[in-house]
């Protein structure tokens, strides 16, 4: 069954430091989403991505984030200069969202630990 | 706002029992989904809902979308050990692709 993978599956980094993390989504899906969850709360929306472009952002989303399709197959959430408070489990996810579908599918988190 | 309330927070039950939990919300929901999510891993989702009033079920799973789109609930018959974990519901209004996740209901069942 296709799923959606996501590397590393944990990073650490200093901070001020820039970060990368990287998913696959599933093949036939058209957006693509990042959410992150700091331990022990609820999932927070980051960001949607349909036709290279942002589609949707949350208030989280500030400039020191951007995500990027670099080739046909990943999906990358870059966060420019890191602070304490993003230490947090990072998903990737991606629907088909279209006909009858919003169904969207997690991969299984980065979990980033800024020191 | 765009707020779910998720009920209850945690839940302790015996192997067998049926368990339920809902979510409600002051704003209208389009599309109701419901996720298991286990200690480090992923949201796995386990049921969608997508017209008021529905009722589906997945195996000892069934979920409604309540008739006022604004809740939702999941109930688990015969819950066996493998049922333990955080159960989230999450809603997508109109026009958006951002889905709003309840604060979870945490299930531990006791063999």
């Amino acid at each position: 069954e296709p799923e959606v993978t996501q590397t590393p599956s944990h990073q650490v980094t200093q901070m001020g430091q820039e970060v990368i993390l990287r998913c696959v989504p599933i093949s036939n899906h058209l957006y693509f989403y990042w959410y992150r969850q700091i331990l022990g709360q609820k999932v927070e929306f980051l960001v949607s991505f349909y036709n290279n472009e942002i589609s949707e952002k949350s208030e989280i989303f500030d400039d020191q984030f951007s995500v990027e399709r670099p080739d046909g197959s990943n999906f990358t959430l870059k966060i420019r200069s890191t602070k304490l408070e993003d230490s947090a489990m990072y998903f990737c996810a991606s629907s088909e969202f279209q006909g009858s579908s919003y169904e969207q599918y997690f991969g299984p988190g980065t979990r980033l630990t800024v020191t | 706002g765009q707020q779910l309330n998720q009920s209850p927070q945690s839940m302790f039950i015996q192997e067998g029992e049926d368990v339920s939990m809902n979510c409600t919300s002051s704003s209208i929901f389009n599309t109701w989904l419901w996720y298991k999510q286990d200690p480090g891993e992923g949201p796995v989702l386990l049921i969608a809902l997508y017209k008021a009033g529905e009722l589906t079920s997945n195996g000892r799973l069934t979920a409604q979308f309540g008739i006022t789109r604004k809740d939702s609930f999941l109930n688990i018959s015969a819950s066996i050990p493998s049922d333990v974990g955080i159960y989230f519901c999450a809603g997508l209004q109109g026009g958006s692709e951002k889905l709003v996740f309840g604060k979870g209901t945490k299930l531990t069942v006791n063999p």
